[in-house]
């Protein structure tokens, strides 16, 4: 049961462009979502989060919207840099419990000059 | 400050061994957290700690894992009789508990090889 997915595994963008990143869930019960970017070799760097009361939360050229509704939600990059190449993984929490996190698959992202 | 440290940073060993994977998390996080992040996929939960206690185990596939933390700092995962199917990267990571944000903070993680 994959609560939490990211349907495309790659996405190419050129540079100085919007590069945008989705993901889908299935549970209604996650209070918290977060973004985190992995270079190989590295453990996941948290990016952005969001609550699930919000529907936007944005940090410099980062901006993720959250859609409760489609249970989709979404990571923004403006303007997209070399440096962003790496693979984004969307994750997904809830404060009860452990606060354990749900990842999707990842999406691996090239930003091309 | 230090962030989240894992040794080995690599592990190979033999189907039917036993493997140690120790973490230390950042100092003054109370939650610890392994996951397991096999090819292509994203990293899945295996246990939490609280403290020194195992709070949520739920994640570890088997009994052939299982992991401490008896001074609530530095954890070890410990995999008995590994098989080839137990070949991943793992992930330890740490947070404060009930942080702002939530976000949990990862070690560069462990990639083991069982051949």
């Amino acid at each position: 049961d994959q609560q939490v997915k990211q349907n495309s595994p790659s996405l190419s963008v050129q540079e100085g462009r919007i590069s945008i990143l989705n993901c889908d869930y299935t549970n209604s019960m996650f209070d918290y979502f977060l973004w985190y970017k992995k270079y190989p070799a590295e453990g996941p760097t948290f990016l952005i989060s969001i609550s699930s009361i919000k529907d936007k939360n944005e940090d410099g050229r980062f901006t993720v919207f959250l859609n409760k509704s489609a249970k989709h939600l979404s990571l923004h990059i403006v303007p997209s840099q070399p440096g962003d190449s790496a693979v984004y993984f969307c994750a997904a929490g809830r404060i009860q419990g452990a606060q354990k996190l749900v990842f999707g698959q990842g999406t691996r992202l090239t930003i091309n000059p | 400050g230090a962030g989240v440290s894992q040794t080995p940073s690599n592990k190979v060993t033999e189907k039917g061994k036993y493997v140690e994977l120790r973490c230390d998390p950042i100092s003054g996080h109370t939650a610890l957290y392994w996951y397991r992040q096999s090819l292509g996929q994203g990293p899945e939960f295996l246990i939490y700690f609280q403290g020194t206690g195992a709070a949520d185990d739920s994640g570890l596939p088997n009994d052939r894992f299982f992991a401490v933390r008896p001074e609530g700092s530095v954890s070890t995962l410990k995999i008995q009789r590994t098989e080839r199917g137990d070949s991943a990267v793992y992930l330890c990571a740490s947070s404060h508990t009930g942080g702002v944000s939530y976000e949990q903070y990862f070690g560069p993680g462990t990639r083991l090889t069982v051949t």
